[in-house]
């Protein structure tokens, strides 16, 4: 079975733009969260949707903003790019989210802002 | 602030001998406990986790130990091999909410010949 497909792979954007980023879960999976992964920081956690409602938030200004459609896909949009955004994105998809389910991430949106 | 710590941003070990990555956490109310591990230009990927109800769980060559007391768990790899060279992030959670990990920083291990 397919994997978690995020595209696209590399992004090369100016300050004050914005990107959309997508990603395509695991069939069958329900719950979409994404990352976002800098030098010195780890991975950490911008949201997550499930049934195309934001079900959980990280703790990153509005300008981070996402989707979910009814196939379960997700979008992933930042407005006004700053410099500090430059990063990688990551997506995972698990069933529905809950309990200790396995996160399967996809291979991640490197976003460069100049 | 930093939740979940990773202290050695980089670990160097003989192919053959023990691997052992080291994270601190300072949460006591996170209950559930996952390394995952990550080649250049993929995806993280699951490699075992822990309940707080436990203090070891073992899957072939990688062993988790938990000491809650301490707030910190490590993983063993025994023995290492040259294919176990990636970053191995340290995340924690609270049962129910599988799919908001704190995660450490990371460690680059590097298995050599």
């Amino acid at each position: 079975k397919a994997g978690v497909t995020q595209t696209p792979r590399y992004l090369i954007k100016t300050r004050g733009q914005q990107v959309t980023l997508s990603c395509s879960p695991i069939s069958g999976h329900r719950s979409v969260s994404w990352y976002q992964q800098t030098p010195g920081q780890g991975l950490q956690f911008l949201f997550e949707y499930f049934s195309e409602t934001q079900r959980n938030k990280g703790n990153f200004p509005g300008r981070f903003s996402g989707r979910q459609f009814s196939n379960s896909r997700s979008e992933m949009n930042v407005s006004t790019l700053e410099l500090g955004d430059s990063a990688l994105y990551l997506c995972a998809s698990s069933l529905m989210g809950t309990g200790n389910e396995k996160l399967f991430f996809g291979s991640g949106t490197q976003l460069s802002v100049l | 602030d930093q939740q979940v710590k990773q202290n050695s941003p980089s670990l160097s070990v003989q192919e053959g001998r023990i691997s052992i990555l080291n994270c601190d956490y300072t949460n006591s109310m996170f209950d559930y406990f996952l390394w995952y591990k990550k080649y250049p230009a993929e995806g993280p990927t699951f490699l075992i986790s822990i309940s707080s109800i436990k203090d070891k769980n073992e899957d072939g060559r990688f062993t988790v130990f938990l000491n809650k007391s301490a707030k910190h768990l490590s993983l063993h790899i025994v023995p290492s091999q040259p294919g176990d060279s990636a970053v191995y992030f340290c995340a924690a959670s609270f049962t129910g909410t599988a799919s908001k990990l704190t995660f450490g920083t990371g460690t680059r291990l590097q298995v050599t010949l």
